[in-house]
Protein backbone atom coordinates (compact mmCIF):
# COMPACT_ATOMS: atom_id res chain seq x y z
CA UNK A 1 0.00 0.00 0.00
CA UNK A 2 0.88 3.70 0.03
CA UNK A 3 3.11 4.98 2.48
CA UNK A 4 2.15 8.19 4.03
CA UNK A 5 5.30 9.89 6.63
CA UNK A 6 4.76 12.56 9.62
CA UNK A 7 7.49 14.49 11.30
CA UNK A 8 8.25 14.34 13.48
CA UNK A 9 6.87 11.23 15.54
CA UNK A 10 6.98 13.29 19.13
CA UNK A 11 7.10 16.66 19.92
CA UNK A 12 7.46 18.69 23.20
CA UNK A 13 7.04 22.48 23.05
CA UNK A 14 6.50 24.88 25.69
CA UNK A 15 3.12 26.62 26.30
CA UNK A 16 3.11 29.75 24.17
CA UNK A 17 5.22 28.53 21.27
CA UNK A 18 4.44 27.45 18.16
CA UNK A 19 4.62 23.61 16.46
CA UNK A 20 5.12 22.97 12.53
CA UNK A 21 4.07 18.86 11.90
CA UNK A 22 4.36 17.61 8.45
CA UNK A 23 2.79 15.05 6.90
CA UNK A 24 3.99 13.57 2.98
CA UNK A 25 2.68 10.96 0.83
CA UNK A 26 6.16 8.86 -0.21
CA UNK A 27 5.01 7.51 -3.22
CA UNK A 28 1.68 8.79 -4.59
CA UNK A 29 0.47 12.29 -5.22
CA UNK A 30 -2.00 13.31 -2.84
CA UNK A 31 -5.17 15.36 -3.99
CA UNK A 32 -6.54 15.21 -0.65
CA UNK A 33 -5.20 15.50 3.11
CA UNK A 34 -6.66 14.95 6.42
CA UNK A 35 -6.11 16.12 10.09
CA UNK A 36 -7.42 14.21 12.76
CA UNK A 37 -6.75 14.56 16.43
CA UNK A 38 -7.29 12.02 18.88
CA UNK A 39 -6.82 12.21 22.54
CA UNK A 40 -5.99 9.18 24.82
CA UNK A 41 -7.95 6.14 23.90
CA UNK A 42 -10.57 8.24 22.04
CA UNK A 43 -11.38 8.68 18.79
CA UNK A 44 -9.98 9.97 15.79
CA UNK A 45 -11.82 13.24 15.15
CA UNK A 46 -11.92 15.16 12.08
CA UNK A 47 -9.85 18.84 12.44
CA UNK A 48 -10.07 19.86 8.01
CA UNK A 49 -9.40 18.45 4.82
CA UNK A 50 -7.63 19.89 2.45
CA UNK A 51 -7.31 19.91 -1.04
CA UNK A 52 -3.70 20.53 -3.29
CA UNK A 53 -3.59 24.11 -3.73
CA UNK A 54 -7.09 25.20 -1.84
CA UNK A 55 -7.63 26.77 1.69
CA UNK A 56 -8.79 24.36 4.25
CA UNK A 57 -12.12 23.06 5.12
CA UNK A 58 -12.13 22.81 8.57
CA UNK A 59 -14.63 20.64 10.49
CA UNK A 60 -17.32 22.92 13.13
CA UNK A 61 -15.69 23.89 16.28
CA UNK A 62 -12.34 23.44 15.09
CA UNK A 63 -10.31 27.11 15.28
CA UNK A 64 -8.89 27.97 11.63
CA UNK A 65 -6.64 30.32 12.86
CA UNK A 66 -4.80 28.23 15.77
CA UNK A 67 -4.63 24.73 13.72
CA UNK A 68 -3.19 26.61 10.14
CA UNK A 69 -3.36 23.86 7.53
CA UNK A 70 -1.14 24.69 4.67
CA UNK A 71 -0.98 21.84 1.43
CA UNK A 72 1.21 23.74 -0.88
CA UNK A 73 1.72 20.49 -2.75
CA UNK A 74 0.63 17.23 -3.85
CA UNK A 75 3.39 15.54 -1.57
CA UNK A 76 3.39 17.74 1.77
CA UNK A 77 0.63 19.06 3.92
CA UNK A 78 1.21 20.46 7.12
CA UNK A 79 -0.52 21.44 10.68
CA UNK A 80 0.90 24.57 12.76
CA UNK A 81 -0.34 24.85 16.17
CA UNK A 82 0.19 28.46 17.05
CA UNK A 83 0.91 29.71 20.30
CA UNK A 84 0.03 26.35 21.76
CA UNK A 85 -1.31 25.31 25.17
CA UNK A 86 -1.47 22.23 27.52
CA UNK A 87 -4.88 21.45 26.09
CA UNK A 88 -3.24 21.15 22.53
CA UNK A 89 -1.74 18.20 23.79
CA UNK A 90 -2.73 15.36 21.61
CA UNK A 91 -2.21 12.91 19.25
CA UNK A 92 -2.25 14.20 15.47
CA UNK A 93 -2.78 12.02 12.80
CA UNK A 94 -2.67 12.76 9.04
CA UNK A 95 -3.97 10.54 6.17
CA UNK A 96 -3.93 11.19 2.59
CA UNK A 97 -5.94 10.52 -0.88
CA UNK A 98 -5.22 10.45 -4.23
CA UNK A 99 -7.73 11.17 -7.10
CA UNK A 100 -11.45 10.50 -6.37
CA UNK A 101 -13.46 10.65 -3.23
CA UNK A 102 -13.85 6.83 -3.07
CA UNK A 103 -10.28 6.08 -3.53
CA UNK A 104 -8.62 4.95 -0.07
CA UNK A 105 -6.99 7.02 2.39
CA UNK A 106 -3.69 6.28 3.95
CA UNK A 107 -2.86 6.91 7.34
CA UNK A 108 0.30 8.44 8.42
CA UNK A 109 1.68 7.15 11.82
CA UNK A 110 0.66 10.22 13.74
CA UNK A 111 2.56 12.55 15.72
CA UNK A 112 2.50 12.98 19.86
CA UNK A 113 2.62 16.75 20.58
CA UNK A 114 2.94 17.61 24.72
CA UNK A 115 2.67 21.21 25.39
CA UNK A 116 4.07 21.75 28.94
CA UNK B 1 -25.59 12.85 16.13
CA UNK B 2 -23.51 10.28 15.81
CA UNK B 3 -23.31 9.14 12.90
CA UNK B 4 -21.17 5.85 13.92
CA UNK B 5 -21.82 4.03 16.61
CA UNK B 6 -19.70 1.31 18.56
CA UNK B 7 -20.98 0.21 21.86
CA UNK B 8 -18.61 -2.18 23.59
CA UNK B 9 -15.64 0.18 24.89
CA UNK B 10 -13.77 -3.04 25.70
CA UNK B 11 -13.80 -6.48 25.06
CA UNK B 12 -11.98 -9.47 25.95
CA UNK B 13 -11.43 -12.53 24.19
CA UNK B 14 -9.12 -15.92 24.74
CA UNK B 15 -6.55 -16.85 22.13
CA UNK B 16 -7.99 -18.86 19.11
CA UNK B 17 -11.89 -18.00 19.90
CA UNK B 18 -13.37 -15.53 17.77
CA UNK B 19 -14.88 -12.32 18.73
CA UNK B 20 -17.23 -9.69 17.11
CA UNK B 21 -17.22 -6.11 17.52
CA UNK B 22 -20.02 -4.43 16.87
CA UNK B 23 -20.67 -1.04 14.67
CA UNK B 24 -23.90 0.59 13.49
CA UNK B 25 -24.25 3.54 11.17
CA UNK B 26 -26.39 6.45 10.27
CA UNK B 27 -26.56 7.76 6.87
CA UNK B 28 -29.46 8.83 4.17
CA UNK B 29 -27.00 8.31 1.43
CA UNK B 30 -27.80 5.25 -0.44
CA UNK B 31 -24.07 5.15 -2.01
CA UNK B 32 -21.17 4.45 1.31
CA UNK B 33 -18.70 2.87 2.57
CA UNK B 34 -17.39 1.40 5.85
CA UNK B 35 -13.74 0.06 7.21
CA UNK B 36 -12.59 -0.88 9.69
CA UNK B 37 -9.41 -0.30 11.65
CA UNK B 38 -6.83 -1.72 13.97
CA UNK B 39 -4.94 1.00 16.16
CA UNK B 40 -2.23 -0.77 18.10
CA UNK B 41 -0.84 1.00 21.60
CA UNK B 42 2.03 2.53 18.94
CA UNK B 43 -0.82 4.51 17.26
CA UNK B 44 -0.53 3.77 13.58
CA UNK B 45 -4.00 3.70 11.69
CA UNK B 46 -4.21 -0.46 10.26
CA UNK B 47 -6.53 -0.81 7.61
CA UNK B 48 -8.67 -4.21 8.05
CA UNK B 49 -11.46 -4.36 5.72
CA UNK B 50 -14.03 -2.45 3.96
CA UNK B 51 -17.60 -3.14 2.95
CA UNK B 52 -19.09 -1.14 0.20
CA UNK B 53 -22.85 -0.22 0.51
CA UNK B 54 -23.52 -1.95 -2.65
CA UNK B 55 -21.15 -5.23 -1.88
CA UNK B 56 -24.31 -8.25 -2.09
CA UNK B 57 -21.08 -10.46 -0.57
CA UNK B 58 -19.50 -10.00 2.89
CA UNK B 59 -16.09 -8.77 2.71
CA UNK B 60 -13.45 -11.28 4.50
CA UNK B 61 -10.07 -10.91 4.65
CA UNK B 62 -8.05 -13.05 6.23
CA UNK B 63 -8.97 -13.75 9.51
CA UNK B 64 -11.64 -10.94 9.33
CA UNK B 65 -14.61 -10.57 8.14
CA UNK B 66 -17.78 -8.17 8.22
CA UNK B 67 -21.06 -8.83 9.03
CA UNK B 68 -22.90 -6.11 6.99
CA UNK B 69 -26.12 -6.03 7.45
CA UNK B 70 -27.91 -3.22 5.36
CA UNK B 71 -31.29 -3.39 6.49
CA UNK B 72 -30.19 -3.18 10.44
CA UNK B 73 -27.70 -0.33 9.41
CA UNK B 74 -24.93 -2.39 11.24
CA UNK B 75 -21.07 -4.09 10.18
CA UNK B 76 -19.80 -6.00 12.80
CA UNK B 77 -16.51 -7.30 12.14
CA UNK B 78 -15.04 -10.70 13.31
CA UNK B 79 -12.20 -12.10 14.24
CA UNK B 80 -11.77 -15.87 14.15
CA UNK B 81 -9.23 -17.50 15.79
CA UNK B 82 -8.06 -14.58 17.76
CA UNK B 83 -3.96 -14.08 18.73
CA UNK B 84 -2.21 -11.72 21.16
CA UNK B 85 -0.97 -9.48 18.96
CA UNK B 86 -5.06 -8.63 18.13
CA UNK B 87 -5.05 -7.10 21.21
CA UNK B 88 -5.48 -3.00 20.29
CA UNK B 89 -8.13 -0.41 19.83
CA UNK B 90 -10.73 -1.30 16.81
CA UNK B 91 -12.29 1.76 15.13
CA UNK B 92 -15.25 1.49 12.87
CA UNK B 93 -15.73 4.30 9.98
CA UNK B 94 -17.63 5.42 7.48
CA UNK B 95 -17.15 7.32 4.55
CA UNK B 96 -18.96 10.86 4.85
CA UNK B 97 -19.96 13.48 2.24
CA UNK B 98 -18.72 16.59 3.85
CA UNK B 99 -18.09 20.29 2.19
CA UNK B 100 -15.00 19.06 1.30
CA UNK B 101 -15.96 16.41 -0.18
CA UNK B 102 -15.45 13.02 1.45
CA UNK B 103 -13.99 12.23 4.68
CA UNK B 104 -13.54 9.04 7.09
CA UNK B 105 -16.09 9.61 10.30
CA UNK B 106 -14.75 7.10 12.82
CA UNK B 107 -16.61 5.35 15.98
CA UNK B 108 -15.38 6.01 19.59
CA UNK B 109 -13.45 2.80 19.29
CA UNK B 110 -13.84 -0.41 20.81
CA UNK B 111 -10.74 -1.78 23.05
CA UNK B 112 -9.92 -6.03 22.40
CA UNK B 113 -7.71 -7.82 25.10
Amino acid sequence: GAVVSQHPSRVICKSGTSVKIECRSLDFQATTMFWYRQFPKKSLMLMATSNEGSKATYEQGVEKDKFLINHASLTLSTLTVTSAHPEDSSFYICSARFGGTYNEQFFGPGTRLTVL
Amino acid sequence: AQKITQTQPGMFVQEKEAVTLDCTYDTSDQSYGLFWYKQPSSGEMIFLIYQGSYDEQNATEGRYSLNFQKARKSANLVISASQLGDSAMYFCAMREVNQAGTALIFGKGTTLS
